[in-house]
């Protein structure tokens, strides 16, 4: 399996912009996370699905997020509308419950860059 | 409230200085502490999981060790690629992951 992949490495947008980050998580896994990670706050939840359903988004900092996982090899994670403060990276990572093994794997994440 | 707590925050070696870092944590009903490395520009990768107090792990210069209320990661004469952000994790009742704000390890040839 190729891990947890996601699209794109790099965005630069302006602000007021919709912003949409992709992610294909691990075959079989049935937990996706999504995370935002900053110098000041560290790794932060933002989401997180099982088997596709949304379980829990008390992390989305705002309204202006918002999550989607239409099957099981593919999230959306947008922001409407975008804003300076948004930029960060953002990891999706998954995890398998099954087999005795809990760890997520990550992938490399997507650089936000909203000027 | 559940809560992970990493020191230090950075650490210098020059290479082959032992030393350790910290995770402590306060989560009820304990389902795994999760040891991640961290290199600039890349995602968390994967390193060990514990489970239960007195459990150790080893990884070739790297041991983790846990407790009931801490895990140590040992660096036992650390090279300069050893050089990375060390984070740890605990999933609550809930699944979800909280992670330590990561030791930030340096190790200078």
């Amino acid at each position: 399996d190729a891990g947890v992949i996601q699209s794109p490495r790099h965005e630069v947008t302006e602000m007021g912009q919709e912003v949409t980050l992709r992610c294909k998580p691990i075959s079989g896994h049935d937990y996706l996370f999504w995370y935002r990670q900053t110098m000041m706050r560290g790794l932060e939840l933002l989401i997180y699905f099982n088997n596709n359903v949304p379980i829990d988004d008390s992390g989305m900092p705002e309204d202006r997020f918002s999550a989607k996982m239409p099957n099981a090899s593919f999230s959306t994670l947008k922001i409407q509308p975008s804003e300076p403060r948004d930029s960060a990276v953002y990891f999706c990572a998954s995890r398998w419950t099954g087999g005795g093994k809990a760890e997520a794997f990550f992938g490399q994440g997507t650089r936000l860059t909203v000027v | 409230e559940d809560q992970v707590t990493q020191s230090p925050e950075a650490l210098r070696l020059q290479e082959g200085e032992s030393s350790s870092l910290n995770c402590s944590y306060t989560v009820s009903g304990l389902r795994g502490l999760f040891w991640y490395r961290q290199d600039p520009g890349k995602g968390p990768e994967f390193l060990f999981t514990l489970y239960s107090a007195g459990e150790e792990k080893e990884k070739e210069r790297l041991k983790a060790t846990l407790t009931k209320k801490e895990s140590f990661l040992h660096i036992t004469a650390p090279k300069p690629e050893d050089s990375a952000t060390y984070l740890c994790a605990v999933p609550n009742t809930g699944n979800q992951f909280y992670f330590g704000t990561g030791t930030s390890l340096t190790v200078i040839p």
